[in-house]
């Protein structure tokens, strides 16, 4: 079992609804928590961060964090065509370095 | 704003040769992280640096090595190249924020793609 699982998808959403990408982690040691896109052949890029319980928004994006479920997830409303990417949910232990990923969601835009 | 730098961005070897990539981390930031991404897998943490001195290590084998220089850009060396080390190398850098818990933000360069052949 993977230590940050993700559902891989594919996720079809049509443009303007709310997509949902969720995130479930094992280590109850994690501490920071962040939401990376990346276009295929390209880099992660940030989306968002979150260290608390409880919602954060950002834009058309809010990350939700419950630690007691150790579940994390993005909602992305307004869904755009330029959404359509694979979302990397990462977490981080306190006192470590590294960013452990799932493999990711892919999600497509349907115009 | 200026982001990581990454270079090469291609890169084409054959098996056993060596091969080095270099890194230049965002202004100011101190810590620079190296990842693997395979085809379709998720990036695997190599090894990171904080100030020069190697902060964390994951699975990184042995035939590579990796250091932090004074003017904070860093290198990871590969040598004894194998078909299996073909993917896409990202650096990441952040800014130690002390007394954060480890809540410092990594930003990822373009990453360097090898291919062995």
């Amino acid at each position: 079992q993977k230590e940050v699982e993700q559902n891989s998808g594919p996720l079809s959403v049509p443009e303007g609804a709310i997509a949902s990408l969720n995130c479930t982690y094992s280590d109850r040691g994690s501490q920071s928590f962040f939401w990376y896109r990346q276009y295929s052949g390209k880099s992660p890029e940030l989306i968002m961060f979150i260290y608390s319980n409880g919602d954060k928004e950002d834009g058309r994006f809010t990350a939700q964090l419950n630690k007691a479920s150790q579940y994390v997830s993005l909602l992305i409303r307004d869904s755009q065509p330029s959404d359509s990417a694979t979302y990397l949910c990462a977490v981080k232990r306190f006192g470590n370095e590294k960013l452990t990923f799932g493999t990711g969601t892919r999600l497509t835009i349907i115009p | 704003a200026a982001g990581v730098i990454q270079s090469p961005r291609h890169l084409i070897k054959e098996k056993r040769e060596t091969a080095t990539l270099k890194c230049y981390p965002i202004p100011r930031h101190d810590t620079v992280y190296w990842y693997q991404q395979g085809p379709g897998q998720d990036p695997q943490f190599l090894i990171s640096f904080y100030e020069k001195m190697q902060s964390d290590k994951g699975s990184i084998p042995d035939r590579f090595s990796a250091q932090q220089f004074s003017d904070y850009h860093s290198e990871l060396n590969m040598s004894s190249l194998e078909l299996g080390d073909s993917a896409l190398y990202f650096c990441a850098s952040s800014l130690r924020v002390e007394l954060a818990g480890g809540q410092e933000t990594q930003y990822f360069g373009p990453g360097t793609r090898l291919l062995v052949l």
